[in-house]
């Protein structure tokens, strides 16, 4: 089981705005960061940090955490954001990482 | 232009060896760590381990510790991923990563292309 937990799936119509989250108890010391995949293709980083975007991510991604939850939220979704979204920070320990478990995002 | 570039994909017996290969290029690659990433089909990802090639510091995900050996040729920019002994289990892509940013904000980029395991008698 992993120490980081998402839903496993979230749906949104086109244009509108989506949070997917992640819980764990590590996120209170560490920021988690965001990979897209979409199929057949290696994941991709979103969002890193407090809210930071890599150059070429639209700027309708942004994160933020409270407590022990961290969020990815798409504002306008668009069908191209159709994808798996996994959540990574370190574990409890500090000393390994982990993946959530997966979010697969479907944009109607 | 960072980039991980991974070895071809396999295709194994039970019990053979194996070791796949993540070559860095666009930057200093003693000067980051290089973790390795599991997804079986159909599943999600796994964090397998991570290796600092400046001085081939190891550390495994508890989960993975003594099922691979993660290692690194500094002067050649590569690392690596092996087993000793396949199952059928360990049929996956695998993904290697480069570790960015310090605590307590990491992330991972870029990923390579992957590397497709198939295990099978």
């Amino acid at each position: 089981s992993s120490e980081l937990t998402q839903d496993p799936a979230v749906s949104v119509a086109l244009g509108q705005t989506v949070r997917i989250t992640c819980q764990g108890d590590s996120l209170r010391n560490y920021y988690a960061s965001w990979y897209q995949q979409k199929p057949g293709q290696a994941p991709v980083v979103v969002i890193y940090g407090k809210n930071n975007r890599p150059s070429g991510i639209p700027d309708r991604f942004s994160g933020s955490t409270s407590g022990n939850i961290a969020s990815l939220t798409i504002t306008g979704a668009q069908a191209e954001d159709e994808a798996d979204y996994y959540c990574n920070s370190r574990d409890s320990s500090g000393n390994h990482w982990v993946f959530g478990g997966g979010t697969k995002l479907t944009v109607l | 232009e960072v980039q991980l570039v991974q070895s071809g994909a396999e295709v194994k017996k039970p019990g053979e060896s194996l070791k796949i290969s993540c070559k860095g290029s666009g930057y200093s690659f003693t000067s980051y760590w290089i973790g390795w990433v599991r997804q079986m089909p159909g599943k999600g990802l796994e964090w397998m381990g991570i290796i600092y090639p400046g001085d081939s510091d190891t550390r495994y995900s508890p989960s993975f510790q003594g099922q691979v050996t993660i290692s690194a040729d500094k002067s050649i920019s590569t690392a690596y991923l092996q087993w000793s002994s396949l199952k059928a289990s360990d049929t996956a892509m695998y993904y290697c990563v480069r570790r960015c940013g310090t605590r307590p904000q990491n992330w991972f980029d870029p990923w390579g292309q992957g590397t497709l395991v198939t295990v099978s008698s």
